[in-house]
């Protein structure tokens, strides 16, 4: 079965220092993989997806993220953490498999980002 | 501008009450889902829909109905049967079919609590 992992529930970093997020899935196929932020009490805006072609994907907001096949990984990582980017963060695959399901989002339980000043 | 709106924000409900979240879209999308997230629990997928007069159970459908009579709307009612039906509810869409089209575009959601 289709699944994603994010290790880390809760991330402290401080105003400026870089940040990687972790994200692993498993999955038979090729994977079509996002990253979604969500700021307390609101919905979900993504940040960047990947399906195909170059393995480094850049987002917005200054967010890249990196498919590792070899490690069914999908890293979010930000050179420099604003304020701003305190939020909650979500990993998520996409089914392509039959059976109706297509389109269905499989979703890591999120990583809570604080940043300190 | 196009987007998925959500109504109420705040919604409150008496115990053995049903209630009605509504969804609406202005994006054109055959594809619509409803989402129950819990503090440290991720996004559960409650029902979809990839098309008019037509939707699936999800992962945690026990105690919710829908219906898609529209392209545009997708209401979510919880009944009385929903155990615990305190929680945060997204509404998203997407354009059907897997692949390119799996992204999924999210409203603003409903935070819903029983008295």
């Amino acid at each position: 079965a289709q699944s994603v992992t994010q290790p880390d529930i809760h991330i402290t970093v401080s105003e400026g220092a870089s940040l990687e997020l972790r994200c692993n899935y498993s999955y038979g196929a090729t994977p079509y993989l996002f990253w979604y932020v969500q700021s307390p009490g609101q919905g979900l805006q993504l940040l960047l997806k990947y399906f195909s072609g170059d393995t480094l994907v850049q987002g917005i907001k200054g967010f890249e993220a990196e498919f590792k096949r070899s490690q069914s990984s999908f890293n979010l990582r930000k050179p420099s953490v604003h304020w701003s980017d305190a939020a909650e963060y979500f990993c998520a695959v996409g089914s392509s498999w039959g059976g109706g399901s297509q389109g269905n989002l499989i979703f890591g339980k999120g990583t809570k980002l604080s940043v300190k000043p | 501008d196009g987007g998925i709106t959500q109504s109420p924000k705040y919604l409150f409900r008496k115990e053995g009450q049903n209630v009605t979240l509504s969804c609406e879209q202005n994006l054109n999308h055959d594809a619509m889902y409803w989402y129950r997230q819990d503090p440290g629990q991720g996004l559960r997928l409650i029902y979809y829909s990839q098309i008019v007069n037509d939707f699936q159970k999800g992962d945690i459908a026990e105690g919710y109905s829908v219906s898609r009579e529209k392209k545009e709307s997708f209401p979510l009612t919880v009944t009385s049967a929903q155990k615990n039906p305190t929680a945060f509810y997204l509404c998203a869409s997407s354009i059907p079919g897997g692949g390119l089209h799996n992204e999924q575009f999210f409203g603003p959601g409903t935070r819903l609590t029983v008295l």
